[in-house]
């Protein structure tokens, strides 16, 4: 089994580009793909990032994922921020002995 | 549109049994699987399980196994996510998802979250 560990929380101003991190703690962050959802407050989770850096249609380019595999990481990064980006954002993963892994989540708040 | 439904809010008393349904719609319920995740109060996401309505093979998260059931009814396009005797700790927020993934075949490795249902608060108070 493994773990993603997110930042528990990031700020930044609107216009200014935010990184979120997702660490995985055993096992290659290669190895499987890893989503990012967004999850505004009462609402339900939204894919903004599948395969690791694949945008679903309607999601606009601000938003982009990559692996790195020196960190054994996953990063998703918001640029141009504006306040409806506030929310928070979860990685996920897969674990064939445990399936489907969340990371902690973080919350972005748009200063 | 591929949509998900879910059963409205419960409350319930500790002991109590409950089951929530999530209906399937725009999609062959079928041939995708079937995914419950539980969100507690001011909590993060946490995988429960899975299931095929195709055949209803069905896998759990090892923190949920034997504390919950997971079932569906393919003739109806509902999965089902069920308790025997709730506890205060079940309290929760519980959404639906179905699985999805780029190919036309794909190991369960590829699949990701999408769409997700709206979500079943289920309240347990004595």
């Amino acid at each position: 089994n493994f773990m993603l560990t997110q930042p528990h929380s990031v700020s930044e101003s609107p216009g200014k580009t935010v990184t979120i991190s997702c660490t995985r703690s055993s096992g290659s962050i290669a190895s499987n793909y890893v989503q990012w959802y967004q999850q505004r407050p009462g609402s339900s989770p939204t894919t903004v990032i599948y395969e690791d850096n694949q945008r679903p249609s309607g999601v606009p380019d601000r938003f982009s994922g990559s692996i790195d595999s020196s960190s054994n990481s996953a990063s998703l990064t918001i640029s141009g921020l504006k306040t409806e980006d506030e929310a928070d954002y979860y990685c996920q993963s897969y674990d064939s002995s445990n399936h489907y892994v969340f990371g902690t989540g973080t919350k972005v708040t748009v200063l | 549109e591929v949509q998900l439904v879910q059963s409205g809010a419960e409350v319930k008393k500790p002991g109590e049994s409950l089951k929530i349904s999530c209906k399937g719609s725009g999609y062959t319920f079928t041939s995708y699987w079937i995914a419950w995740v539980r969100q507690m109060p001011g909590k993060g996401l946490e995988w429960m399980g899975i299931i095929y309505p195709g055949d209803s093979d069905t896998r759990y998260s090892p923190s949920f196994q034997g504390q919950v059931t997971i079932s569906a009814d393919k003739s109806i396009s509902t999965a089902y996510l069920q308790w025997s005797s709730l506890k205060a700790s079940d309290t929760a927020m519980y959404y639906c998802a179905k699985l999805g993934c780029s190919s036309n075949t794909c190991y369960l490795s590829d699949n990701w979250f999408d769409p997700w249902g709206q979500g079943t608060l289920v309240t347990v108070s004595s």
